[in-house]
């Protein structure tokens, strides 16, 4: 199976740009996904990224992709407070193995 | 279009009875997905289900079961229910199997509280 870590907590000020750090071990995935929870919710995907890019920009997020390091970044410019959440690394399933594997998310907290 | 809907969403059970969730993917998916999220264990894999088959397994002990219909709704079991089953029981629907550029779509959860 797929090792997927990340960073536990971040803080982040109202406005600054918040970057979430992820590593994995397979590097066979076709999709790496970012997934939003907020409290008392299911997850909410919020990008992805297919693995032969190296970047990908939608609105103010942007998600790098390192294959070689098996690193995917996601940036979030211009935080807000509804930004405060848990944020999710999924590579996507790999070879024979059909699910997803979640890092242990990172609570992002967006303060004034 | 509607989303993935998990019923019930909230339950509240005693040791050692026996629960059935129910998840109703997005029209058209074909990929059922179960997960089970606890603060100490994070999101863990339960099965996943495509034509009716089960495709894939996590490692959780038999007392977790589950089936897909052929309308692609899905349920999950547990029988003799512990307090360590106490979770968020979150289900996803895809596509396909191996994932798209749509990923995987996740219902709200049901809250399963085991007393």
């Amino acid at each position: 199976g797929e090792d997927v870590e990340q960073s536990l907590f971040l803080s982040v000020r109202e406005g600054d740009s918040s970057v979430i750090n992820c590593t994995y071990t397979d590097s066979s995935s076709t999709y790496l996904y970012w997934y939003k929870q907020e409290p008392g919710a299911g997850l909410q995907l919020l990008t992805y990224i297919f693995s032969n890019m190296d970047m990908k920009q939608d609105q103010r997020l942007t998600v790098l992709l390192n294959k070689k390091d098996k690193h995917l970044s996601l940036r979030i410019a211009d935080t807000q407070t509804g930004d405060s959440a848990i944020y999710f690394c999924a590579p996507g399933p790999c070879s024979n193995d059909y699910k997803l594997s979640f890092g242990a998310g990172t609570t992002v907290t967006v303060r004034a | 279009k509607a989303g993935v809907t998990q019923t019930p969403r909230y339950l509240i059970k005693t040791r050692g009875q026996q629960v059935t969730l129910s998840c109703s993917p997005i029209s058209g998916h074909r990929s059922v997905s179960w997960y089970q999220q606890t603060p100490g264990q994070g999101l863990q894999f339960l099965f996943e289900y495509f034509s009716e088959t089960q495709r894939n397994k996590g490692n959780f002990p038999g007392r977790f079961s589950g089936r897909q219909f052929s309308n692609s709704r899905s349920e999950m079991n547990v029988s003799t229910l512990e307090l360590g089953d106490s979770a968020l029981y979150l289900c996803a629907s895809s596509l396909a199997l191996s994932g798209t550029d749509y990923g995987y779509t996740f219902g709200s959860g049901t809250r399963l509280t085991v007393v």
